[in-house]
C-alpha cells in the first residue's frame, strides 16, 4: 500500500515556542492532505484540509493563525504549532489521499508541551 | 450527540473468539462506512471499506451495514494476539467526500 510519512513521531517542546510537523507522501503524489487531532481514547478530530498550492481550510473551531498549514508541493504537507500550550499537547494525524479514493493514514506525532 | 458513537471498551477476549465491534450514527447522510485498525502510537490503516446495507467480507474480517437502523459492525473470527488494537469505525457522506467521521475507537486485547 502507500506510505505516508510523518516527523518527527514524537517531539516535546517548551510553552511559547513553534513546532514543525511534516506529512509525506512517500510514493504517491497527493493534491489532498487532511490533519487531525487525536486525545486519548477519543476519536480523531479533523483540523483541516490541505490543498497543494492554495490556502488550507479548516474546521469549525480550530484556529488557523495557532495551526498554520503549508502544502507547497504534492508530496508535502506541514502543520506548524504557534506559540504551543500545554493544552495543545495531543496526537496529530496527517492523512494523504491517493487517487483521490482513499485516505493514507502518517504514524502520528505525538506533541507534548511542557 | 456525538455524530458516530462507538463504544470504547476495553474488550478483552481469548484467543480464537469472535470479536465483535459496533458503531451508531446519527445522520442518515452517512453512505460509505470504514473500519480502521490503530496500534498504539502509530496511524491508522483502512481494514475495510463499505458503501451498502449487508455483509462483506474479508478474509477473517466482516462489515455489517444496517443503514435503517444506522448501526454498522465489524466482526473479527479466529482472533488472534496480533488482532490486539484500537478498531475505528469511519463514515462520509459520499464517494468524493473525503472528510471522515470518526467514533471514538474501542480498545480490543486477544489473549493468547
Amino acid at each position: 500500500g502507500a506510505v505516508v510519512s510523518q516527523h518527527p513521531s514524537w517531539v516535546i517542546c517548551k510553552s511559547g515556542t513553534s513546532v514543525k510537523i511534516e506529512c509525506r507522501s512517500l510514493d504517491f503524489q497527493a493534491t489532498t492532505m487532511f490533519w487531525y487531532r487525536q486525545f486519548p481514547k477519543q476519536s480523531l478530530m479533523l483540523m483541516a484540509t490541505s490543498n497543494e498550492g492554495s490556502k488550507a481550510t479548516y474546521e469549525q473551531g480550530v484556529e488557523k493563525d495557532k495551526f498554520l498549514i503549508n502544502h507547497a508541493s504534492l508530496t508535502l504537507s506541514t502543520l506548524t504549532v504557534t506559540s504551543a500550550h500545554p493544552e495543545d499537547s495531543s496526537f496529530y494525524i496527517c492523512s494523504a489521499l491517493l487517487g483521490g479514493t482513499e485516505a493514507f493514514f502518517g504514524q502520528g506525532t505525538r506533541l507534548t508541551v511542557v | 450527540q456525538k455524530e458516530v458513537e462507538q463504544d470504547p471498551g476495553p474488550l478483552s477476549v481469548p484467543e480464537g473468539a469472535i470479536v465483535s465491534l459496533n458503531c451508531t450514527y446519527s445522520n442518515s447522510a452517512f453512505q460509505y462506512f470504514m473500519w480502521y485498525r490503530q496500534y498504539s502510537r502509530k496511524g491508522p490503516e483502512l481494514l475495510m471499506y463499505t458503501y451498502s446495507s449487508g455483509n462483506k467480507e474479508d478474509g477473517r474480517f466482516t462489515a455489517q451495514v444496517d443503514k435503517s437502523s444506522k448501526y454498522i459492525s465489524l466482526f473479527i473470527r479466529d482472533s488472534q494476539p496480533s488482532d490486539s488494537a484500537t478498531y475505528l469505525c469511519a463514515m462520509t457522506r459520499s464517494s468524493n467526500d473525503y472528510k471522515l467521521s470518526f467514533g471514538a475507537g474501542t480498545t480490543v486485547t486477544v489473549r493468547a
